[in-house]
């Protein structure tokens, strides 16, 4: 079975260009989460869904940032415009609600010059 | 506050010797999820475990096991015999409430396992 997908796995761009990282959870998974890893702050969550609507998203960390999940396999993170300090990995993750494990993805790496 | 506290930055040991990683989490609820994960160089978050707070029993997964306890508050795990192949960032992490489904992480343990 295929896990969590996303894409694109590295993503370069310069400060003030619109960025789109893009998810697929696992078949039949209905919660879905976006998590950010970097030294300084570790791992941190974003913003979770749960059968496609935003439950929480007070780790968004300003307007520039958004996130939708239009249908249970697709869910996309948006950041415009894109600053240096949002380099990081972003990892989504999936889980069935009742059983709470979540199954990350690969991340995308992204680096704004 | 820091909900989940793995006070081990790095472990080095050497191939075949134990090695266990400690965390301590803090929360009010009666109700919450422990986890723990790995992370290999190559990047991507590998689930381990998870306990809920109603059930202490202690699990072992073949070279791996985990002590609970909730009367320290502490959830740690033990590689025995380690391999090199255990070389990773290992995060615990804690969910709190019965309808919230966040995970809060601790800032990871490294562990090298040299040859």
């Amino acid at each position: 079975d295929a896990g969590v997908i996303q894409s694109p796995r590295h993503e370069v761009t310069e400060m003030g260009q619109e960025v789109t990282l893009r998810c697929k959870p696992i078949s039949g998974h209905n919660s879905l989460f976006w998590y950010r890893q970097t030294m300084m702050r570790g791992l941190e969550l974003l913003i979770y869904f749960n059968n496609n609507v935003p439950i929480d998203d007070s780790g968004m960390p300003e307007d520039r940032f958004s996130a939708k999940m239009p249908n249970a396999s697709f869910s996309t993170l948006k950041i415009q415009p894109s600053e240096p300090r949002d380099s990081a990995v972003y990892f989504c993750a999936s889980s069935l609600e009742a059983e709470r494990d979540q199954f990350f993805g690969p991340g995308t790496r992204l680096t704004v010059l | 506050a820091q909900k989940v506290t793995q006070a081990q930055t790095e472990i080095s040991v050497v191939e075949k010797e134990d090695v266990t990683l400690d965390c301590v989490y803090e929360t009010r609820d009666t109700t919450y999820y422990l986890f723990w994960y790995k992370q290999p160089p190559s990047g991507e978050l590998v689930f381990l475990i998870r306990r809920n707070s109603f059930d202490e029993q202690n699990e072992i997964s073949g070279r791996y096991s985990w002590n609970f306890q909730k009367s320290t508050s502490s959830f740690n795990f033990t590689i025995t015999a380690s391999q090199v192949v255990d070389s990773a960032v290992y995060f615990c992490a804690l969910s709190e409430g019965a309808n919230d489904y966040k995970l809060s992480f601790g800032a990871g343990t490294t562990v090298t396992v040299r040859a």
